[in-house]
């Protein structure tokens, strides 16, 4: 069964210090990774994806996420980030075809401190 | 605005009794997908319609159902309620399937209060 792991649940960072969330999956087929942030009161919105090619994804609002798959990881970065990006992040993961469905991480809080 | 339209925002409703929720995806796409949030559960998949056909079920419990109408609009019944049922319910929609590499778009959700 597929799982996605988002070690830390929440992630404090001081304004324009880099971050990085973690996000780690178990799959021994291929895989489509994303990236949704939750703002406050709102639902999901896509961030980013990787679905093949370039290992190095790049987002919205600045973010990226590397797809390393002998690690099984998907880590998001931002070089230098800010109070709006404070939000619930999620990493979702789902198998190359079939009717697999999506499985989300259990979120990571970014609170970013002025 | 993701184009998905939920109703309504707020449920607060008693242990036992029936609801139903209502999602209407955005123009074009054909999937249809809900969720449950909750602090202790976080998100959970419930279930997957793909042009009016079940396509996935996650861990969606036995008083809860489903169905997608032919204009593709979806609705989630919640029956027999208990307080544990309390969480926010999110409809999302994509053109096709997560596993085919599509991008969901989510609703604003619906707060369920059970009392």
């Amino acid at each position: 069964a597929q799982s996605v792991t988002q070690l830390d649940s929440q992630v404090p960072v001081f304004e324009e210090a880099p971050v990085e969330l973690r996000c780690n999956y178990s799959s021994s087929v291929s895989v489509y990774l994303f990236w949704y942030v939750q703002y406050p009161n709102q639902g999901l919105q896509l961030l980013l994806k990787y679905l093949s090619g370039s290992t190095l994804v790049k987002g919205i609002n600045g973010f990226e996420a590397e797809f390393n798959k002998s690690q099984t990881s998907f880590h998001l970065r931002k070089p230098s980030v800010h109070i709006s990006d404070t939000a619930e992040y999620f990493c979702a993961v789902t198998y190359l075809g079939g009717y697999q469905k999506v499985t989300f991480g259990t979120g990571t809080k970014l609170q970013v401190i002025p | 605005d993701s184009g998905v339209t939920q109703t309504p925002k707020h449920l607060i409703t008693a242990t036992g009794q029936r609801v139903t929720l209502r999602c209407s995806p955005r123009s074009g796409d054909l999937s249809v997908y809900w969720y449950q949030q909750s602090l202790d559960q976080g998100l959970q998949f419930l279930i997957q319609y793909y042009n009016g056909e079940e396509r996935a079920k996650g861990n969606i419990l036995e008083r809860f159902s489903a169905q997608q109408f032919p204009d593709l609009h979806s609705e989630l019944n919640l029956s027999s309620l208990e307080l544990g049922d309390s969480a926010l319910y999110f409809c999302a929609s994509s053109v096709g399937g997560s596993s085919e590499g599509y991008e969901q778009y989510f609703g604003p959700g619906t707060r369920l209060t059970v009392t």
